[in-house]
């Protein structure tokens, strides 16, 4: 069954480190058909684009993040995984992982979402 | 950044009756290719968004056809030709013309 299934700790303390991982069922990280991406959703429900990569190791995120953010895959464990550096309060979030559908060779829409893991940075 | 201002905010709806979402973008989301990089999703409560229209006009699978999206440049629309009680959440736009992607600020539709 195609789905994707976010990990990873529910709560994070400030100024530490946020990490998850995305399984991916149903479907290779390595297909070329996709790129996969983050985006996280606050308690006030904007949704806000993380960034995404490719099956080559290509990234892209958002400059609004991007010192703090590295996206990698590990193809052994059909993976993506999220880290986020330094984080704050203001991080609490959903955090969702999607897969992007490439249309004539960049990525565009999401057409699959995992159902998100929320992710709480509290002491 | 492009900046996506969706209206109305909420939109309560009788069953049966049609709705209509408007979405705008700070510039042009046309590329020279002639697509235009607008998408809509629904957000039910309690899940995760879900794809309902790509490329400004075009269903995703398993979409109902009283779903149908519009517009060209910086002024998009969802329209819904009739409400259905499962057809409740929040709905967003999202440009996909150039990093960061940017979403609207979504649009709760409410049963009256």
């Amino acid at each position: 069954q195609l789905q994707l299934q976010e990990s990873g700790p529910g709560q994070v303390k400030p100024s530490e480190t946020l990490s998850l991982t995305c399984t991916v069922s149903g479907d290779s990280v390595n297909n070329t058909s996709y790129y996969w991406g983050w985006i996280r959703q606050s308690p006030g429900k904007d949704l806000e684009w993380i960034g995404n990569i490719y099956y080559d190791g290509r990234t892209s995120y958002n400059p609004a993040l991007k010192s703090r953010v590295t996206i990698s895959l590990d193809t052994s464990k059909n993976q993506i995984s999220l880290k986020v550096t330094s984080v704050t309060a203001a991080e609490t979030a959903v955090y969702f992982c999607a897969r992007q559908v490439v249309v004539v060779m960049s990525p565009r829409y999401f057409d699959l979402w995992g159902r998100g893991t929320l992710v709480a940075v509290s002491s | 950044d492009i900046v996506m201002t969706q209206f109305p905010l909420s939109q309560p709806v009788t069953p049966g009756e049609p709705a209509s979402i408007s979405c705008r973008s700070s510039q042009s989301l046309l590329h020279i290719n002639g697509y235009n990089y607008v998408d809509w999703y629904l957000q039910k409560p309690g899940q995760s968004p879900q794809l309902l229209i790509y490329l400004r006009s075009n269903r995703a699978s398993g979409v109902p056809d009283r779903f149908s999206g519009s517009g060209s440049g910086t002024d998009f629309t969802l329209k819904i030709s009739r409400v259905e009680a499962e057809d409740v959440g929040t709905y967003y736009c999202m440009q996909s013309l150039q990093t960061p992607y940017t979403f609207g600020q979504g649009t709760k539709l409410e049963i009256k």
